[in-house]
């Protein structure tokens, strides 16, 4: 059972424009939740978090936006650039001594020039 | 200035061979993981180590052995190679301190099993 899940495969955005990928999660356990950007041959580079106790994360042109009573979080990238092409994963972790990740299954996004 | 390196990055071998995947963290960091990607390209984690002390062990065949001789290194052993083990292996580390719970992981290493 999934316990977070990224229902869009991919993702095709004009440069310059928005690029939103979605998250959905099971567990109201978890209380920290972090992107990852990945590109192929490469391991995940952490992008932003967002921890429960926020709603919104701001680094640059990244934002993450948290609605606890939907369980989802978002990821907004404004404005789009070609080098944004990979796949973005979301993870997510509950407090305790180990932190392990629980990770969705990805979202690759393609930014068109 | 590597963060997280791992070594080799790619490894093809035969089924029922023994391998070695070796891990090194130069942040200073207390926890590392083992993660494995498989061919659904899934994230799914394998070990946890917390200054040397294994402190999850997910459902994982007991042929894969974590092991760390001191807290910048994590090396996972696997005996007795399976078609089934083949997939990209990552490997992760965190700091204990403060309150942020960002993991920085390794370019990882792809294992093929023939």
């Amino acid at each position: 059972d999934q316990q977070v899940k990224q229902n869009s495969p991919s993702l095709s955005v004009q440069e310059g424009r928005i690029s939103i990928l979605n998250c959905d999660y099971t567990n109201s356990m978890f209380d920290y939740f972090l992107w990852y950007k990945k590109y192929p041959a490469e391991g995940p580079t952490f992008l932003i978090s967002i921890s429960s106790i926020k709603d919104k994360n701001e680094d640059g042109r990244f934002t993450v936006f948290l609605n606890k009573s939907a369980k989802h979080l978002s990821l907004h990238i404004v404005p789009s650039q070609p080098g944004d092409s990979a796949v973005y994963f979301c993870a997510a972790s509950i407090s305790g001594s180990a932190r392990q990740l629980t990770f969705g299954s990805g979202t690759q996004l393609t930014v068109l020039p | 200035d590597t963060a997280v390196s791992q070594t080799p990055k790619y490894l093809v071998t035969q089924m029922g061979n023994d391998k070695s995947i070796k891990c090194e963290q130069n942040l200073g960091h207390d926890t590392m993981y083992w993660y494995k990607q498989d061919s659904k390209k899934f994230l799914k984690i394998m070990f946890s180590y917390n200054n040397k002390e294994l402190i999850i062990n997910e459902t994982v065949p007991n042929r894969f052995s974590p092991k760390s001789p001191d807290k910048a290194h994590l090396n996972l052993h696997i005996n007795s190679l399976e078609l089934g083990d083949s997939a990209v292996y990552f490997c992760a580390s965190r700091s204990e301190r403060g309150t942020t719970y960002t993991q920085y992981f390794g370019p990882g290493t792809r294992l093929t099993v023939l």
